[in-house]
């Protein structure tokens, strides 16, 4: 178990720019979500997939967001034209569970810090 | 929709000090409530998870207890040590609403030598 992986753990980008950020989640676990949180904050639901189904999303979640999970393992979070509002840490988590048992631990990685200039 | 609330925001103690900290929530149909650890520029640890069933769970010197009906939890600390200073965050998922779990903006604490 080497934890939940979030790659890269920083970036900077200018206003306008296309950013995508990786999450790597333990690798038995089939359900994974992402968080934002801004300082001060406690994280905000994004969007949730079970398997390679993204089964909720956020209303924070504008159409310049997407989240896809392809084969059920790693996923991928898009900004496109990034705004200055977008500056958060973005959180990935991970679990397992099946059916309606929502009763095991969600395991965070350790974010990707995003700074819009 | 679910408010949740911690306080205090911030605490600093002695180290060996016993602390509680406090969550409340407005919405009590909920699944389960979490506290967690964040560590500063971290990502969250879970530290326990009670059921909505469950009245308390504990972990080592950490004590989580839950009243559904009132929309309180607390989480006590024994034997406070410099090692626990970090932001404690108790988040709760609801019964009949999404996948989502809804966080409190969390107790700065500080144990102090």
């Amino acid at each position: 178990d080497t934890g939940v992986s979030q790659d890269p753990r920083h970036k900077i980008t200018k206003r306008g720019q296309n950013v995508t950020f990786r999450c790597d989640p333990i690798s038995e676990h089939n359900r994974l979500y992402w968080y934002r949180q801004t300082l001060g904050q406690g994280p905000e639901f994004l969007t949730y997939f079970q398997n390679e189904a993204q089964l909720e999303k956020s209303r924070l979640l504008s159409d310049r967001f997407s989240a896809e999970r392809p084969k059920g393992s790693f996923s991928t979070l898009e900004i496109q034209r990034t705004e200055q509002g977008d500056s958060a840490m973005y959180l990935c988590a991970s679990s397992f569970g099946w059916g309606t048992d929502y009763n095991s631990p969600l395991h965070f990685g350790n974010g990707t810090r995003l700074t819009v200039t | 929709k679910q408010e949740v609330t911690q306080i205090p925001a911030a605490l600093s103690v002695p180290e060996g000090e016993n602390l509680v900290l406090n969550c409340s929530f407005t919405d009590s149909a909920i699944y389960n409530l979490q506290w967690f650890r964040q560590d500063p520029g971290k990502g969250l640890t879970s530290l326990l998870l009670i059921q909505s069933s469950q009245r308390e769970q504990t972990s080592g010197r950490l004590n989580a207890s839950l009243d559904k009906s009132s929309g309180r939890s607390t989480l006590y600390i024994a034997a406070s040590q410099p090692g626990d200073s970090a932001t404690y965050l108790c988040a709760v998922k609801n019964l009949n609403s999404g996948y989502a779990l809804n966080f409190g903006k969390g107790t700065s604490l500080l144990v102090t030598p």
